[in-house]
């Protein structure tokens, strides 16, 4: 099983550039988040799904689109990068249900730098 | 609305001995689950324990135990017998049980274990 896979691992963007961050899993997971991390910040949430077509705003979704066609991709949308942009992305999954079934499995992060 | 805090951004102990990670939480849901992951210096998140709100006994994962203090809202983490190895970012974590909730973590700790 590959688990959670993102691509690209790095990106450099000028600004004003879009592009898109893909995240597949193939757990059958149905729910599916965005975070970046800042240091010092933690992981702040970005945008999230709970199942195919439905998602939600996180903490920080100003300057990013997501969407969830089906139920193992849930790509990020850079709509026009920005320096303060430039932050490592993960991407995580799990089951929706209780209890240890909210256990993220997370893909391996992509840094994104925004020059 | 749910909310995670970490207090303290560094902790150090030596080897062998038994260190605290702090986290308090808030929430209004009566049904949640708490979770600590450990981020080492390669950036990949390793999920370590879980405590459901309805639990009776403080989980325990080998090493790792969480002192969940439910009417003080916190949900400490324990690590005995320190090793190098441990050595790494901690995050707690949290998610209601209710509908359509995202899982949001705190800012975090780094550990550094001596020798």
């Amino acid at each position: 099983n590959a688990g959670v896979t993102q691509t690209p691992k790095f990106q450099v963007l000028k600004t004003g550039q879009s592009m898109t961050l893909q995240c597949a899993q193939d757990m059958n997971h149905e729910y599916m988040s965005w975070y970046r991390q800042d240091p010092g910040m933690g992981l702040r949430l970005i945008h999230y799904s709970v199942g195919a077509g439905i998602t939600d705003q996180g903490e920080v979704p100003n300057g990013y689109n997501v969407s969830r066609s089906t139920t193992e991709d849930f790509p990020l949308r850079l709509l026009s990068a920005a320096p303060s942009q430039t932050s490592v992305y993960f991407c995580a999954s799990s089951y929706n249900g209780a209890g240890r079934a909210n256990v993220l499995t997370f893909g391996a992060g992509s840094r994104l730098t925004v020059l | 609305a749910q909310k995670i805090t970490q207090t303290q951004p560094g902790m150090f102990v030596q080897e062998k001995e038994a260190v605290t990670l702090d986290c308090t939480y808030d929430t209004s849901d009566p049904s949640y689950g708490l979770f600590w992951y450990k981020q080492p210096s390669s950036g990949e998140m390793i999920f370590l324990i879980y405590q459901g709100s309805y639990d009776q006994q403080n989980a325990t994962e080998g090493r790792y135990s969480l002192n969940f203090q439910k009417a003080r809202k916190s949900a400490n983490l324990v690590i005995s017998a320190s090793q190098l190895g441990d050595s790494a970012m901690y995050f707690c974590a949290m998610r209601e049980h209710q509908a359509g909730t995202a899982l949001i973590f705190g800012k975090g700790t780094t550990l550094s274990v001596s020798s």
